[in-house]
């Protein structure tokens, strides 16, 4: 079956700056890739899908890529607040068992 | 438009007793997964539900179950509760199955399970 890994599993950055998450699959490239937001104690909370076909996908201050040569998509949080603090998860469908599966997430933490 | 509604919020058992968690979909919402999370496992698929029946299982001992209703409430079921059963159990519901081209979760807020 096939794998979603989220290799960094805290990330600590300045109010301001641009946070860059990344998540690696394995296995032939997913028609999708979706990136979450959880809060403690909350169910995650959906933010963008981006297709294999696209190279690029925003919703303001987010920013989504895909490269399906690196398998690779890389989360982008532009002008970053505190308010961005969370635990970010991507997931992709395994289609050979018809479910949708998550990596382990990225802890983002943002000072001012 | 309510949203995906778990009850109880939380939970406590003891080992070898058995327990019932509910999920009310989002109106329209024809699809309701399950998923376990712990910290050290992450989110884990356990099941999916559409127009009643199962599509999809992970890979968990026959000890958990589900079921959908006509309304598309579900219900998940662990019995032989286990001291490992101890998580975060989400429930997510997306408007067709998960094999389509389109589909993205909406979760509740979960219901926190302890075993002691």
């Amino acid at each position: 079956s096939q794998k979603i890994e989220q290799n960094s599993e805290a990330l600590n950055i300045q109010e301001g700056k641009t946070a860059t998450l990344t998540c690696n699959y394995t296995n032939y490239s997913p028609a999708y890739l979706q990136w979450y937001r959880q809060d403690p104690g909350r169910g995650p909370v959906f933010l963008l899908l981006i297709r294999e076909n696209e190279k690029e996908k925003r919703k303001e201050r987010l920013k989504v890529t895909f490269d399906t040569t690196l398998k690779q998509s890389l989360f982008h949080i532009t002008a970053s607040q505190p308010a961005d603090s969370a635990t970010y998860l991507c997931a992709r469908r395994d289609s050979s068992a018809s479910k949708i599966i998550f990596g382990s997430g990225t802890r983002l933490s943002i000072r001012p | 438009k309510a949203g995906v509604t778990q009850t109880p919020r939380y939970l406590i058992k003891t080992r070898g007793q058995q327990v019932t968690l509910s999920c009310s979909p989002i109106s329209g919402h024809r699809s309701v997964s399950w998923y376990q999370q712990t910290p050290g496992q992450g989110l884990q698929f356990l099941f999916e539900y559409f127009s009643e029946t199962q599509r999809n299982k992970g890979n968990f001992p026959g000890r958990f179950s589900g079921r959908q209703f006509s309304n598309s409430r579900s219900e998940m079921n662990v019995s032989t509760l286990e001291l490992g059963d101890s998580a975060l159990y989400l429930c997510a519901s997306s408007v067709g199955q998960l094999t389509g081209a389109n589909e993205k979760l909406f979760f509740g807020s979960g219901t926190q399970l302890s075993v002691l």
